[in-house]
């Protein structure tokens, strides 16, 4: 079964600082992606990143970057200079199956100013 | 660019009545997915379209829920009659699957509200 694991519900930053959110996965396909959305409060669903299963190279995206570790089957995002409106939900995806996405239940991320 | 398009932003009703949900998915992309959100039970695919094919309808609660794609740029979410467990947030996604690397793109959603 295709699994996506977010253990932490809630993370504090303080502005400036860079923050790590934490996602495993699970799965048996050998060809799969990555990707990661942020929920502000207002509701919609911005995708931010993404990463392939044969990619040798970390993704970034400007301020975020996925720190990709195959062996142990994380794949973590790492928000760097957090700013007020990171405060959001973030979720980690899972694409295998071919276009079959798995969502984890999310981390709320709060930036202190 | 316009993005995914759902309708109404907003609904409200009473139990009983249908409920029906609108989307308009990107143009160009040829798969289509409604999600349901609420605090409880996260983010769930209910349903979703390949080249306007259902795929996997495993996620539809149960049979008052429906789903149909006539078309490329046209889907709909019906549900009756409605419950007022089925109050929460309805994202409509579309994707253009000729890449791997292509997120899906969510639409603004439908908060529903059934009284």
């Amino acid at each position: 079964a295709q699994k996506i694991t977010q253990t932490q519900p809630g993370m504090f930053v303080q502005e400036k600082e860079a923050v790590t959110l934490d996602c495993t996965y699970d799965t048996s396909d050998q060809s799969y992606g990555l990707f990661w959305y942020k929920q502000p409060s207002s509701g919609e669903m911005i995708f931010l990143i993404y990463q392939g299963s044969y990619d040798e190279q970390n993704a970034t995206e400007g301020r975020y970057s996925l720190n990709f570790q195959k062996a142990r089957k994380s794949a973590n995002l790492v928000i760097s200079a957090s700013q007020l409106g990171d405060s959001a939900m973030y979720f980690c995806a899972m694409e295998a199956h071919g276009n079959q996405f798995y969502f984890g239940t999310g981390t709320s991320l709060t930036v202190i100013p | 660019d316009a993005g995914v398009i759902q309708s109404p932003r907003h609904e409200v009703t009473e139990m009983g009545q249908e409920v029906t949900l609108r989307c308009k998915p990107i143009s160009g992309h040829n798969s289509l997915f409604w999600y349901r959100q609420t605090m409880m039970r996260g983010l769930e695919l209910l349903i979703y379209f390949n080249n306007n094919v259902p795929i996997d309808d495993s996620g539809m609660p149960e049979d008052r829920f429906s789903a149909k794609m006539p078309n490329a740029s046209f889907s709909t979410l019906k549900i009756q009659p409605s419950e007022p467990r089925d109050s929460a947030v309805y994202f409509c996604a579309s994707r253009w699957t000729g890449a791997s690397n292509q997120p899906q793109h969510f639409g603004d959603g439908t908060r529903l509200s059934i009284l």
